[in-house]
C-alpha cells in the first residue's frame, strides 16, 4: 500500500500560470481533503470530497477548484497563480464514519513569484 | 469565535516534565476528535483519537471535556523527541444531526520545545 501520494513534490510557477496538483489514494477511501499550510498556522481547508464526484468547499476556496472523477484520485486546481497561494499543500483521506482519521500524503511545496 | 482554537506556544519544558495542551470548539456538534502531530512542516502524523471522554496510550492521555467543548492533550515524562507542533482536529458536526458532515477543521497547533 502506497498510502496517500502527492505529486509534484515541489513546484515554481510564475504569477498568472496555472497548474494541477494531483492526490491519489489505494486505501478506497471516500473522503479526500485538500489543506494548504502556512508559515505559523495550522492547515486550512481548501475543499474536500465526501465521494466520487463529489466536491464541496472548504474555509479557503476561492483561487483554487478540483475535481473527483475517479474515487482514488482528487486533484487541485490553480488556474490563475498568484504570490498568496505560496504555500504548502497536503492532501489527506479517510474511510466514512465519525472515528476515522485522516492519512495524509507528504505535502508539495508551491512557490509562486 | 474560530472554530476551533489552540494556544500557539510555544511550551518550553525540561526533559521529564509533564506538559497538557488545550484545544476548544465551538460546535456542540461534533463527536469524535484527533490529537495530530507535526515535524517541521512535514505531514502531520496521527498521535491520538478521542471519542468519549478520554483516551491513553503510554505517556500520553488526551481528555474531552462536552460540556466546556474542550479537549486537551497531557504528555507525562516528557523526551526530547516529544519537540513537535500538535495540532486538534474537530470535525465539523450538524446540529442535532450526524456529526459526519465529512469537513474536519484544524486549530492553529501548539508548539512544543522539549529542553535537555
Amino acid at each position: 500500500n502506497a498510502g496517500v501520494t502527492q505529486t509534484p513534490k515541489f513546484r515554481v510557477l510564475k504569477t498568472g500560470q496555472s497548474m494541477t496538483l494531483l492526490c491519489a489514494q489505494d486505501m478506497n477511501h471516500e473522503y479526500m481533503y485538500w489543506y494548504r499550510q502556512d508559515p505559523g498556522m495550522g492547515l486550512r481547508l481548501i475543499h474536500y470530497s465526501v465521494g466520487e464526484g463529489t466536491t464541496a468547499k472548504g474555509e479557503v476556496p476561492d483561487g483554487y477548484n478540483v475535481s473527483r472523477l475517479k474515487k482514488q484520485n482528487f486533484l487541485l486546481g490553480l488556474e490563475s497563480a498568484a504570490p498568496s497561494q505560496t504555500s504548502v499543500y497536503f492532501c489527506a483521506s479517510r474511510r466514512t464514519g465519525d472515528n476515522s482519521p485522516l492519512h495524509f500524503g507528504n505535502g508539495t511545496r508551491l512557490t509562486v513569484t | 469565535r474560530k472554530e476551533v482554537e489552540q494556544d500557539p506556544g510555544p511550551f518550553n519544558v525540561p526533559e521529564g516534565a509533564t506538559v497538557a495542551f488545550n484545544c476548544t470548539y465551538s460546535n456542540s456538534a461534533s463527536q469524535s476528535f484527533f490529537w495530530y502531530r507535526q515535524d517541521c512542516r512535514k505531514e502531520p502524523k496521527l498521535l491520538m483519537s478521542v471519542y468519549s471522554s478520554g483516551n491513553e496510550d503510554g505517556r500520553f492521555t488526551a481528555q474531552l471535556n462536552r460540556a466546556s467543548q474542550y479537549i486537551s492533550l497531557l504528555i507525562r515524562d516528557s523526551k526530547l523527541s516529544d519537540s513537535a507542533t500538535y495540532l486538534c482536529v474537530v470535525p465539523r458536526g450538524i446540529p442535532g444531526g450526524s456529526s459526519n458532515t465529512g469537513k474536519l477543521i484544524f486549530g492553529q497547533g501548539t508548539t512544543l520545545q522539549v529542553k535537555p
